[in-house]
C-alpha cells in the first residue's frame, strides 16, 4: 500500500513570495490533515478534511494561509504572502475515518522563508 | 482542551541500555494516546497506541509503554536500545480516532556506542 505522498521536499523563497504544498494521502482515507512543524517543536494542526470539507480550520492563520482539498483525494496548501515565521516543515497526515484508526503521515516539506 | 508535556528534551543512553521517555497529558475528557518516531528528514511512524484495555501496549522496534490513568503518564521503555533508535519521538493525544493529534515538544533520544 503507497503511503502518503507530498511535494516539494524542500522549497526556499524569500520573505513576501506565495508557496503552495501538495498532499496525496493513502487512497481511500477520508480525512486530511495539514500540520506545521517548526524546528524543536512538536506538529500543531493547520487545518482538518473529511472528504472534500473542511472540519477544523481554527489554528490556520487565514490572512496568508490556505488549503483546499477538491474531489475528495488530493490537498493543496497555500502561503501567500510568506513570513520569516513560517520557515517549518509541513506534514500531511491521512487516517480513514473510523473511530479508531491511525493517522499515517508523509515525508513532510521543509519550507525556508529567507 | 488537552496538551502533553515531554519531560525530557534530550536523552542519552549507551547502545545495549534501557530507556524510559516520559510523558504527562492532561485532558478533561478520555483520551487515546500515540507514541510517534521521527527518524532525519522523515514523517512521523507510529510506534504504539493505547485505546483502551490492557494498559500495557507493545509497539514496533521493541518498544513498550504502559497507561497509568492516576498520574496521567503514558511512559515509553525498551530494554535495550541499538544505534538505529536514535530519533525524536513524539508523544500525543487525541479524543477520538477522527481528531487532531495534540504532540508533545518531542524528545530526541541519542544512542551512543
Amino acid at each position: 500500500e503507497a503511503g502518503v505522498a507530498q511535494s516539494p521536499r524542500y522549497k526556499i523563497i524569500e520573505k513576501r513570495q506565495s508557496v503552495a504544498f501538495w498532499c496525496n494521502p493513502i487512497s481511500g482515507h477520508a480525512t486530511l490533515y495539514w500540520y506545521q512543524q517548526i524546528l524543536g517543536q512538536g506538529p500543531k494542526l493547520l487545518i482538518q478534511f473529511q472528504n472534500n470539507g473542511v472540519v477544523d480550520d481554527s489554528q490556520l492563520p487565514k490572512d496568508r494561509f490556505s488549503a483546499e482539498r477538491l474531489k475528495g483525494v488530493d490537498s493543496t496548501l497555500k502561503i501567500q504572502p510568506a513570513k520569516l515565521e513560517d520557515s517549518a516543515v509541513y506534514l500531511c497526515a491521512s487516517s480513514s475515518g473510523l473511530e479508531v484508526d491511525t493517522q499515517y503521515f508523509g515525508p513532510g516539506t521543509r519550507l525556508t522563508v529567507l | 482542551a488537552q496538551s502533553v508535556t515531554q519531560l525530557d528534551s534530550q536523552v542519552p543512553v549507551f547502545e545495549e541500555a534501557p530507556v524510559e521517555l516520559r510523558c504527562n497529558y492532561s485532558s478533561s475528557v478520555s483520551v487515546y494516546l500515540f507514541w510517534y518516531v521521527q527518524y532525519p528528514n522523515q514523517g512521523l511512524q507510529l510506534l504504539l497506541k493505547y485505546l483502551s484495555g490492557s494498559t500495557l501496549v507493545k509497539g514496533i522496534n521493541g518498544f513498550e509503554a504502559e497507561f497509568n490513568k492516576s498520574q496521567t503518564s503514558f511512559h515509553l521503555r525498551k530494554p535495550s536500545v541499538h544505534i538505529s533508535d536514535t530519533a525524536e519521538y513524539f508523544c500525543a493525544v487525541s479524543i477520538s480516532g477522527n481528531t487532531p493529534l495534540v504532540f508533545g515538544k518531542g524528545t530526541r533520544l541519542s544512542v551512543i556506542a
